[in-house]
């Protein structure tokens, strides 16, 4: 089945230091990428998407890129303020047999920003 | 536009109890998603529906049910409760017609413990 894998975390970094976390996935056909960020206590809130190859999201000074070749979907960061601190979920859209669809998550990767 | 709302934000229940939970879309959605976030299992779908009717669901025991009414709010039950239930639940909705249609938008979630 689909799959997206997430570098692991805790990220420490220091603030204007440059983010990138890493999102692999595995899928047949050609999904939707996200990445979500959930703050503590907290829902998911859409960072930015992804809908085709080559695709590039942005959103409040993130990018990812949709790379089909290498089937990745890194997210960028060139300035983390110690507001980003959060968690950070990379997903893929499954296109299931009923209509619909489902995301497909990543384990999340804590960031944590320090000034 | 307001967003998802999910009622209650938190509840304690104890095992074998039964729970209800709710979820209002966004206005216009008319799929909404569930899902189950735990520090294990990570986040995971447990079932959609369209128009009043599940149309996908995930790989959950059948003591987890829902349901949505014909203005796409909807509920979903966990009946006979035990202690591994106890997760944030997340719900999602979104617009096939809007042209986003893999785009889920979630609510603040409903963090249930089971004692």
């Amino acid at each position: 089945g689909n799959s997206v894998t997430q570098m692991e975390g805790p990220v420490t970094l220091s603030e204007e230091a440059f983010l990138t976390i890493n999102c692999t996935y595995t899928a047949t056909g050609y999904p939707s990428l996200f990445w979500y960020v959930q703050y503590p206590g907290e829902g998911l809130q859409l960072l930015l998407k992804a809908t085709k190859a080559d695709d590039k999201g942005s959103n409040k000074g993130f990018e990812a890129t949709y790379r089909k070749e290498t089937t990745s979907f890194h997210l960028e960061k060139g300035s983390v303020q110690v507001s980003d601190s959060a968690v950070y979920f990379c997903a893929l859209s499954d296109r299931l047999t009923g209509g619909g669809n489902k995301l497909t998550f990543g384990t999340g990767t804590q960031l944590k920003v320090e000034l | 536009k307001a967003g998802v709302t999910q009622t209650p934000r938190y509840l304690i229940k104890t095992r074998g109890q039964q729970v209800t939970l709710s979820c209002s879309p966004i206005s216009g959605h008319r799929s909404v998603s569930w899902y189950q976030q735990t520090p294990g299992q990570g986040l995971q779908f447990l079932f959609e529906y369209f128009s009043e009717t599940q149309r996908n669901k995930g790989n959950f025991p059948g003591r987890f049910s829902g349901r949505q009414f014909s203005n796409s709010r909807s509920e979903m039950n966990v009946s006979t409760l035990e202690l591994g239930d106890s997760a944030l639940y997340l719900c999602a909705s979104s617009s096939p017609s809007s042209g986003e249609l893999d785009t889920q938008y979630f609510g603040p979630g409903t963090r249930l413990t089971v004692l």
